[in-house]
């Protein structure tokens, strides 16, 4: 199972509203996880099942989609947002994470 | 306090062996699936291997299969990966990562700092 991400990149403004794609190769129920990434640092677990929000993640983070196609989306963006975010599915073994998309400061 | 730390990263040449660990600590070690998941510099994340809490159920990508071992010490809570025939294609840092709470499908929450590995003559 192969993971895509769109947009590759995006330029967001403090206070916008961002969303990022993950489609999956194939059906993978809910069995997906999203990861917040800043350089020089582990992954952070933001959301998994889809949509769960985990522990500790702010709630202008949210999760969608089931099967092939997943959104993140992150409301109210916040100057500590600007990071890499990750899909990741987590249907069979192995395990696949999304080449990532980069959320930078326009 | 959830901690995991890895060592054992560090300069080896292609066609080498290096073994990297991960020792953890502020939860029950043997109740949890263990992860390996490396970053080439510059570049996205890629799984490696995953061991069930009792060493049982080995898991590998395709791109280390056959060269990559994975194993636990459950009495000294520690977590190993032990590289063959390392290439250049396996220069990354190397992060180990806990299943989540949620279980298996719950992702990885918590990850260890990371330990670089480069593979050069």
């Amino acid at each position: 199972i192969q993971l895509t991400q769109s947009p590759f990149s995006l330029s967001a403004s403090v206070g916008d509203r961002v969303t990022i794609t993950c489609r999956a190769s194939q059906g993978i129920s809910n069995y997906l996880a999203w990861y917040q990434q800043k350089p020089g640092k582990a992954p952070n677990l933001l959301i998994y099942s889809a949509s769960t929000l985990q522990s500790g993640v702010p709630s202008r983070f949210s999760g969608s989609g089931s099967g092939t196609d997943f959104t993140l989306t992150i409301s109210n963006l916040q100057p500590e947002d600007f990071a890499t975010y990750y899909c990741q599915h987590l249907n069979s073994f192995p395990f696949a994470f999304g080449p990532g998309t980069k959320v930078d400061i326009k | 306090e959830v901690q995991l730390v890895e060592s054992g990263g560090g300069l080896v040449k292609p066609g080498g062996s290096l073994r990297v660990s991960c020792a953890a600590s502020g939860f029950t070690f043997n109740s949890y699936t263990m992860n390996w998941v490396r970053q080439p510099p510059g570049k996205g994340l890629e799984w490696v291997s995953s061991i069930s809490s009792s060493g049982s159920y080995l898991y590998f990508a395709d791109s280390v299969k056959g060269r990559f071992t994975i194993s636990r010490d459950n009495a000294k809570n520690s977590l190993f990966l032990l590289m063959n025939n390392l290439t250049a294609e396996d220069t990354a840092v190397y992060f180990c990562a806990r299943d989540s709470v949620a279980g298996p499908k719950g992702g990885f929450d918590f990850w260890g700092q990371g330990t670089l590995v480069t593979v050069s003559s």
